[in-house]
């Protein structure tokens, strides 16, 4: 079946650190894929996405590229700041129906002065 | 901003008694959605809403958890009996329902059975 699999935690990284989390995913078909945010104590907040190959979700200074060849949908921030600290998620969905989420297990950040 | 509300925010139970949790979803999302986030994995699906009608529960352990929505709108997620393997963060989430278009999540309900 469909799975997510994401590297495992936690990342601890100095303020400014280029940050990289891998993702990788096993879909039948082309699936959307996802990186969300869940801030200690809150619920999830969709960071950004992208709905097919070879695009490019951004926000808020994260990037990640849908790379079908590799079947990889990695998170980047070129320099992270102690606000970025959080449990990143990386989910696959469908467009058709994209509350329906297969998630991966979640990767804990942590940014240190 | 429009959000969805979740209540209560924490609940402690004791094993063998119910439990439920409520969602007030964005008004006029027609599609709603129940996970479960054990500590420290990813949601997983329980349940998704169209409207009133249940249209996925594949993954709802039907013995013991129940949800509804009976108006289309708001809904409720119950667990009867509790076990302490359904301690566990409880997240609602709605969308609009059409093509693309985002699912937005509340905060959750943590649920703690002893």
């Amino acid at each position: 079946g469909d799975s997510v699999t994401q590297m495992e935690g936690p990342v601890t990284l100095s303020e400014e650190a280029f940050l990289t989390i891998n993702c990788t995913y096993t879909a039948t078909g082309y699936p959307s894929l996802f990186w969300y945010v869940q801030y200690p104590g809150e619920g999830l907040q969709l960071l950004l996405k992208a709905t097919k190959a070879d695009d490019k979700g951004s926000n808020k200074g994260f990037e990640a590229t849908y790379r079908k060849e590799t079947t990889s949908f990695h998170l980047e921030k070129g320099s992270v700041q102690v606000s970025d600290s959080a449990v990143y998620f990386c989910a696959l969905g469908w467009s058709s129906n994209t509350g329906k989420l297969i998630f991966g297990q979640g990767t804990t950040l942590q940014v240190k002065p | 901003e429009a959000e969805v509300a979740q209540s209560p925010r924490y609940k402690i139970t004791e094993k063998s008694q119910a439990v439920a949790f409520w969602c007030d979803p964005i008004s006029g999302h027609a599609t709603l959605y129940w996970y479960r986030q054990i500590l420290g994995q990813g949601p997983e699906l329980l349940v998704q809403f169209q409207d009133e009608s249940v249209v996925d529960d594949s993954q709802l352990p039907k013995d013991r958890f129940s949800a509804e929505r009976l108006k289309g709108v708001d809904s409720t997620l119950k667990i009867q009996p509790a076990e302490l393997g359904d301690s566990a963060m409880y997240l609602c989430a709605s969308s609009p329902g059409t093509e693309g278009t985002e699912a937005f999540f509340g905060q959750g309900t943590r649920l703690t059975v002893v």
